[in-house]
């Protein structure tokens, strides 16, 4: 079984309509990130958690929203999807350190926002 | 990532070597990554380097990193057509918040 999942794969939904996708992740992280990826800007980092009381907005965060259920659990909420919100959504997770803080992703979740 | 900057695009024929370059701005990163990105899949770790070595190699894999000049390289001897793929260097300069560069596509030609 994959290490970090997300759900659903695929999604295409309307402007105006609320969003939300999930993050699990069996790798007993404490961190975990959201990110979207467009073609040619390559990686953004929307929000990040430390912990499941630590949530730190990241450099694109506006439109979004997450909630840390768990530690294994980090969604993110697309309160009232745009069509620029079209991307590729990442789920990543990293342990604490010290050491190489490598950075374990999911399959991600192409979302369609017509 | 504006601040870790590689090109788009790398095309080259099968059995050659490839090289990758990337350039980032935060001298205190401790570690720097190169992860790979399959159509369709998201982000594998690849390789990383530890900043206070200047070369790393695995295989087929050659990292090397210049600080003076803020320049990381990957270098894929014996590219093979599996080796298509997204390319991306990140850096780490905080503990947990990593910069990515923005990818570079490599496309294999027989």
């Amino acid at each position: 079984d994959a290490d970090v999942t997300q759900t659903p794969r695929n999604r295409i939904t309307k402007t105006g309509k609320r969003i939300m996708l999930e993050c699990s992740q069996t790798k007993g992280h404490d961190r975990m990130y959201w990110y979207r990826q467009d073609p040619g800007l390559g990686l953004r980092l929307i929000y990040y958690s430390f912990d499941v009381k630590d949530i730190n907005k990241g450099e694109i965060s506006d439109g979004y929203s997450v909630s840390r259920q768990a530690q294994a659990k980090f969604s993110l909420s697309l309160e009232s999807a745009i069509p620029n919100q079209t991307a590729l959504y990442f789920c990543a997770t990293s342990d604490d350190g010290p050491g190489t803080l490598t950075q374990y992703f999911g399959p991600g979740t192409r979302l369609t926002v017509l | 990532g504006e601040d870790v900057e590689q090109s788009l695009f790398l095309s080259v024929r099968e059995g050659d070597s490839s090289v990758i370059n990337c350039t980032y701005t935060d001298s205190s990163s401790t570690y720097l990554y190169w992860y790979k990105q399959e159509p369709g899949a998201g982000l594998q770790l690849l390789t990383y380097i530890f900043s206070n070595m200047d070369m790393k190699q695995d295989q087929r894999l050659t990292v090397l990193l210049n600080k003076k000049d803020k320049h990381l390289s990957l270098r894929i001897a014996d590219t093979q057509t599996g080796d298509s793929a997204i390319y991306f260097c990140a850096e780490a300069p905080s503990w947990g918040k990593f910069q990515f560069g923005a990818g570079t596509q490599v496309v294999v030609t027989p």
